[in-house]
C-alpha cells in the first residue's frame, strides 16, 4: 500500500509569498496529480505528471522519481490561492488514486 | 462544453436505508471514478468504470455498488446505510484512464 505524506499540514503566509507544498509516497508510482479544493467541495485537478517539472501560471510543479517526492510551488500568492491542495498518486500497488490528507493553505492580503 | 454533473446534490437518509447516485461526465468522456471524502478519511478511491466496465474497486465493503450506462453516465449505490457513509461522494470524468481526470461539485450524503 501506498503511503502518500503531505507537508505542511496547514499553511498562512502573507500574498506575494513564495509558496512551497512537499508529497512524497513511499511505493514508486506511475503518475502523481496535485489537484485544489475550494471550500464547498469543488476539486479541480491542477497538474499530473510523471517526470520532471511542468508550469501553470503562477503554478509550478516537479516530481523527482526517484526520492520518491514532489512539489508544488506558487508564485506571487493572492488570497484567491486560499484552498486545500490535494496530492494524489496512480500506481504503486493500489487500485486507483491514493491521496494526501491535504495542506490548507490561506494566503492573507 | 458542460460540466460534470452529479444529482443529488444534497441527501438525507436514515440508516438501513440504500441510496443511489447519479454522475453525467463531459460528454465524449468514457470513464469515470468515484470517490468518497470524509473529514476522517480524507479522500478514498471508490471505483473506475471505463465503457460500461468497472476497471478498477477500492477497499470498501461489498455494500458501495456501481455501473456504468452505454452513454457513459454513472451510478453507484450504497445499501444498508450506516451513519459513517455520511460524507461527500465526488465522481470525476476522464477521456482515457490515464488522462487528467474532470471532478464533478459532489453529492453530499447525510445518514441519521
Amino acid at each position: 500500500k501506498n503511503e502518500v505524506e503531505q507537508s505542511p499540514q496547514n499553511l498562512t503566509a502573507q500574498e506575494g509569498e513564495f509558496i512551497t507544498i512537499n508529497c512524497s509516497y513511499s511505493v514508486g508510482i506511475s503518475a502523481l496529480h496535485w489537484l485544489q479544493q475550494h471550500p464547498g467541495g469543488g476539486i479541480v485537478s491542477l497538474f499530473m505528471l510523471s517526470s520532471g517539472k511542468k508550469k501553470h501560471g503562477r503554478l509550478i510543479a516537479t516530481i523527482n522519481i526517484q526520492e520518491k517526492h514532489s512539489s508544488l510551488h506558487i508564485t506571487a500568492s493572492h488570497p484567491r490561492d486560499s484552498a486545500v491542495y490535494i496530492c494524489a498518486v496512480v500506481g504503486g500497488g493500489a487500485d486507483g488514486l491514493t491521496f494526501g490528507k491535504g495542506t490548507h493553505l490561506i494566503i492573507q492580503p | 462544453k458542460a460540466g460534470v454533473t452529479q444529482t443529488p446534490r444534497y441527501l438525507i437518509k436514515t440508516r438501513g436505508q440504500q441510496v443511489t447516485l447519479s454522475c453525467s461526465p463531459i460528454s465524449g468522456h468514457r470513464s469515470v471514478s468515484w470517490y468518497q471524502q470524509t473529514p476522517g478519511q480524507g479522500l478514498q478511491f471508490l471505483f473506475e468504470y471505463f465503457s460500461e466496465t468497472q476497471r478498477n474497486k477500492g477497499n470498501f465493503p461489498g455494500r458501495f455498488s456501481g455501473r456504468q450506462f452505454s452513454n457513459s453516465r454513472s451510478e453507484m449505490n450504497v445499501s444498508t446505510l450506516e451513519l459513517g457513509d455520511s460524507a461527500l461522494y465526488l465522481c470525476a470524468s476522464n477521456l482515457q484512464p490515464t488522462d487528467t481526470q474532470y471532478f464533478g461539485p459532489g453529492t453530499r450524503l447525510t445518514v441519521l
